[in-house]
């Protein structure tokens, strides 16, 4: 089944520490984004990659950053700068150019003790 | 910059009643529009989008949502709620990136459905 890959479901760091969060999709989509939800927020964006070895900054990039090393995967590393990093973190992709629908994986819920 | 304003944080409907969750974006050119149904702990589901043409836009689970210019909302509707319909619901509009190309959603804060048996 195509889809996208959230691992793992639940994670849980030390403060200071950074922790990567991964992404995998198999849909042969080339744009990849993450989004952060908090409750009564919505989802705000992180980063986001049209193609390989490409990435923008989103609404909330600062403590994370990402790579784009291969086109099925787009991992996220929460890092010790980001000062609340708890949070219900989730991975989307697209189709490469327009405004195509994102699909959504299931998420990850990163817990900062 | 677009934005989104979901205006009911918390909605509850008893089964079988008739459902309509409240849309509003500012947006300064057309807008691509879309609604996603979000589980417990789970990611996100598209339920419909509006690109263009029809403005009456029919999804999945029997929703549709009505672009309506005039008043910049699109508001979501159901005529008849199913308990399985409890979720949070979130609106988005999308916009392409000014710098660089890219295509960015702006997501609404959400609205918590509630069904009562």
């Amino acid at each position: 089944d195509g889809g996208i890959t959230q691992s793992p479901k639940y994670l849980f760091r030390k403060e200071g520490q950074n922790v990567t969060l991964s992404c995998e999709q198999n849909l042969n989509h080339d744009a990849m984004y993450w989004y952060r939800q908090d409750p009564g927020q919505g989802l705000r964006l992180i980063y986001y990659s049209q193609i390989v070895n490409d990435f923008q900054k989103g609404d909330i990039a600062e403590g994370y950053s990402v790579s784009r090393e291969k086109k099925e995967s787009f991992p996220l590393t929460v890092t010790s700068a980001q000062k609340n990093p708890t949070a219900f973190y989730l991975c989307a992709s697209s189709i490469l150019g327009g405004l195509d629908t994102q699909y959504f994986g299931p998420g990850t819920r990163l817990t900062v003790l | 910059a677009q934005s989104v304003t979901q205006p009911d944080i918390h909605i509850t409907v008893s089964e079988g009643a008739s459902l309509e969750l409240r849309c509003n974006y500012s947006y300064g050119a057309t807008p691509y529009l879309f609604w996603y149904v979000q589980s417990p702990g789970q990611g996100l589901q598209l339920l419909l989008k509006y690109f263009s043409g029809d403005t009456l836009v029919q999804g999945i689970k029997g929703f549709e949502a009505e672009f309506k210019r005039s008043q910049s909302s699109f508001n979501l509707r159901k005529p008849s709620v199913h308990w399985s319909d409890a979720a949070e619901y979130f609106c988005a509009v999308g916009a392409r990136g000014v710098t660089g190309g890219g295509n960015k959603l702006t997501f609404g804060t959400g609205t918590q459905l509630k069904v009562e048996l």
